[in-house]
């Protein structure tokens, strides 16, 4: 068990600009969420994955924002013409499918719009 | 609607005294119920769960936590402090009917200090 791996830890990057992030969850889980944590608040639910497909997906996740996971192993996630309020951190997490099952969360990726 | 309370934003505790973190919950159908801890600049570490049967749940670095149906708590306690604890502190709920079935929401977190 490796552990859930983001790519990159921090990005900083200037409004309007597009970015991507990464996420490698624990081999064997099927399942493999994306969060956003902003300072002084818990995560918050942006969209989840049961292998390739997309399951949920919250309203937080604007038309700007984009989730993939192609393969059904690591998953991306695209912010188009970034806009200072998306400065956070975005959570990756995977589990397995049981809905008793705890999610594993990786280190984030802290996203600075300037 | 699902929502998570978590009615303290800090809790300080002295070294070897017990603690209490206290979380509330609201969901339509039957929760399952997590705590999770986030250490400065790091992802959320998984604590306990409580799913179903006893309601005394005991988790990891000597945590445990006392689901109360009527209530609809779930207090995340330890018998005895330390300061290597002071962390940040996240309930979070899984309601098992509805839409959502695959998303976990979260409290705001209550920051725990243990001072020496």
């Amino acid at each position: 068990d490796t552990g859930v791996s983001q790519d990159p830890r921090h990005k900083i990057t200037k409004r309007g600009q597009n970015v991507t992030f990464r996420c490698d969850p624990i081999s064997e889980h099927n399942r493999l969420y994306w969060y956003r944590q902003t300072l002084g608040q818990g995560p918050e639910f942006l969209t989840y994955f049961q292998n390739e497909a997309q399951l949920e997906k919250s309203r937080l996740l604007s038309d700007r924002f984009s989730a993939e996971r192609p393969k059904g192993s690591f998953s991306t996630l695209e912010i188009q013409r970034t806009e200072q309020g998306d400065s956070a951190m975005y959570l990756c997490a995977s589990s397995l499918e049981a809905v008793n099952s705890p999610l594993h969360f990786g280190n984030g990726t802290r996203l600075t719009v300037t | 609607a699902q929502s998570v309370a978590q009615p303290e934003d800090q809790v300080n505790v002295a070294e070897g005294n017990p603690l209490t973190v206290k979380c509330t919950y609201s969901v339509s159908g039957n929760p399952y119920l997590f705590w999770y801890v986030q250490y400065p600049n790091r992802g959320l570490q998984f604590l306990l769960k409580y799913i179903t049967g006893d309601n005394l749940v005991k988790g990891s670095y000597g945590f445990e936590a006392e689901f109360n149906k009527s209530q609809t708590s779930f207090h995340l306690k330890k018998p005895s402090a330390l300061v290597s604890d002071s962390a940040l502190y996240f309930c979070a709920v899984r309601d098992l009917e509805g839409s959502t079935l695959g998303r976990l929401y979260f409290g705001r977190g209550t920051q725990l200090t243990v001072w020496p």
